[in-house]
This record gives C-alpha cells, sequence and structure tokens, in this order.
C-alpha cells in the first residue's frame, strides 16, 4: 500500500486530456513540494513536473501540475500514443522521514 | 550531458552482498545530492538512500537501515550503495538519480536518472 495514493490506470483517446490525482496527507503533500515522473514501458523514470507545477526545459506545455491542500493533480492535454507511460507523483513524508511516491498510474492512450 | 550509468547487479543469494555503483558526468558530482530509488518487478518506485554533497549526511528508508550503506567518492564521481544480508525483497531494478533544492533531509525533486541496474535475490 502506497503512501500517496493514484488511480492504477487512465485511458483517454488520442487528442483527448487526462488528469491523473495523488491524494496524501499533511505529513506529505499537505507540506512539501510534489514532483511527478513519466516511466516509459522498459525505461528509467523521467522528471515531467517539479515544485508542484513547473517543467523542466524539454517538457511540453501540455503537462500541467496543480496542487491543492493534500492532493495533487498532473494533467496531460493533447494526447498523444507516445504518452503511454506509468506516471508517479513524489514527494517528501516528515512523518516517515522519507521520501514517498504513488503507486503509480498506467496510461492509455485509445 | 548530463549522464548517470549504473553498474554492479546481477544474481546473488539471500543472506549475500552486492555493490552497486553509478558513475556520473557532465556535471559536478561533487555539488550534489545523491539518491538510489529501486523498483521491484511490475511495482512502483521506492526510495532507498540519499546522500549529501560531501558524504557527511545519509537517509534511508526504514527497511534497509544497517544492510544497506549509501557512499560516494567525488574523487572518482561515483555513488555507491553496499547491500548486505539481501532478502528476496530486495529484487528490483535499481536506479541512481540526482536531487535538486536539497536542504537536509531531503530533496525537492530528482532531475536526472540513470537506466538502472537489475539486482536479483535467489537461491
Amino acid at each position: 500500500q502506497s503512501v500517496l495514493t493514484q488511480p492504477p490506470s487512465v485511458s483517454a483517446a488520442p487528442g483527448q486530456s487526462v488528469t491523473i490525482s495523488c491524494s496524501g496527507s499533511s505529513s506529505n503533500i499537505g507540506n512539501n513540494y510534489v514532483s511527478w515522473y513519466q516511466q516509459l514501458p522498459g525505461t528509467a523514470p523521467k522528471l515531467l513536473i517539479y515544485d508542484n507545477n513547473k517543467r523542466p526545459s524539454g517538457i511540453p506545455d501540455r503537462f500541467s501540475g496543480s496542487k491543492s491542500g493534500t492532493s495533487a493533480t498532473l494533467g496531460i492535454t493533447g494526447l498523444q500514443t507516445g504518452d503511454e507511460a506509468d506516471y508517479y507523483c513524489g514527494t517528501w513524508d516528515s512523518s516517515l522521514s522519507a521520501v514517498v511516491f504513488g503507486g503509480g498510474t498506467k496510461l492509455t492512450v485509445l | 550531458e548530463v549522464q548517470l550509468v549504473e553498474s554492479g547487479g546481477g544474481l546473488v543469494q539471500p543472506g549475500g552482498s552486492l555493490r552497486l555503483s553509478c558513475a556520473a558526468s557532465g556535471f559536478t558530482f561533487s555539488t550534489y545530492w545523491m539518491t538510489w530509488v529501486r523498483q521491484a518487478p511490475g511495482k512502483g518506485l521506492e526510495w532507498v538512500a540519499y546522500i549529501k554533497q560531501d558524504g557527511s549526511e545519509k537517509y534511508y528508508v526504514d527497511s534497509v537501515k544497517g544492510p544497506f550503506t549509501i557512499s560516494r567518492d567525488n574523487a572518482k564521481n561515483t555513488l555507491y550503495l553496499q547491500m548486505n544480508s539481501l532478502r528476496a525483497e530486495d529484487t528490483a531494478v535499481y536506479y541512481c538519480a540526482r536531487g535538486r533544492y536539497c536542504s537536509s533531509p531531503t530533496c525537492r525533486y530528482f532531475d536526472f536518472w540513470g537506466q538502472g541496474t537489475l539486482v536479483t535475490v535467489s537461491s
């Protein structure tokens, strides 16, 4: 059981939009920055969003992040087949004194 | 170009030891916190350990405290993970990653990751 809760899977058609939620508590998301990582099949994770809503250089603005209270959300617009991947949220948990990740969400672009 | 290349994984018997290495290039290694993150087959990401720039501070997930030791050699631009008393539950791909905006005891995010090295603990 992951400390951060993500839906196991989401799906949408090419060109459509999707959101992936990440639910936590005051000891993690509520008081710390959230980052998101994309893991394409068979590859290493890649930073997608940091500090709740910032994109590293090279990440298209189709990807966005937000945080409200103890939850965070990753948004992807204009879905492409190349976006099919597992997506993970992560943050620091002050109670556990550990970095925690969500269980991951598998995105399928139908 | 930032590059992180892990090595040292393999098959080891339960109770055995293994040392992983992560060779860094393309950035000033000695000025960054580094971390190990693992991923069991078909599972999600699990943070394992952090080490500060000069090695003076180290942090571990509870499940590896004691058996695992993170270290670094800044002269060789290399990060290490010494893993002792290995158990089947330690079977995973181990990734090294660079930490950003770090202040004890954590970093805000990991901006570059290696390709990973597979550790299999089995008899």
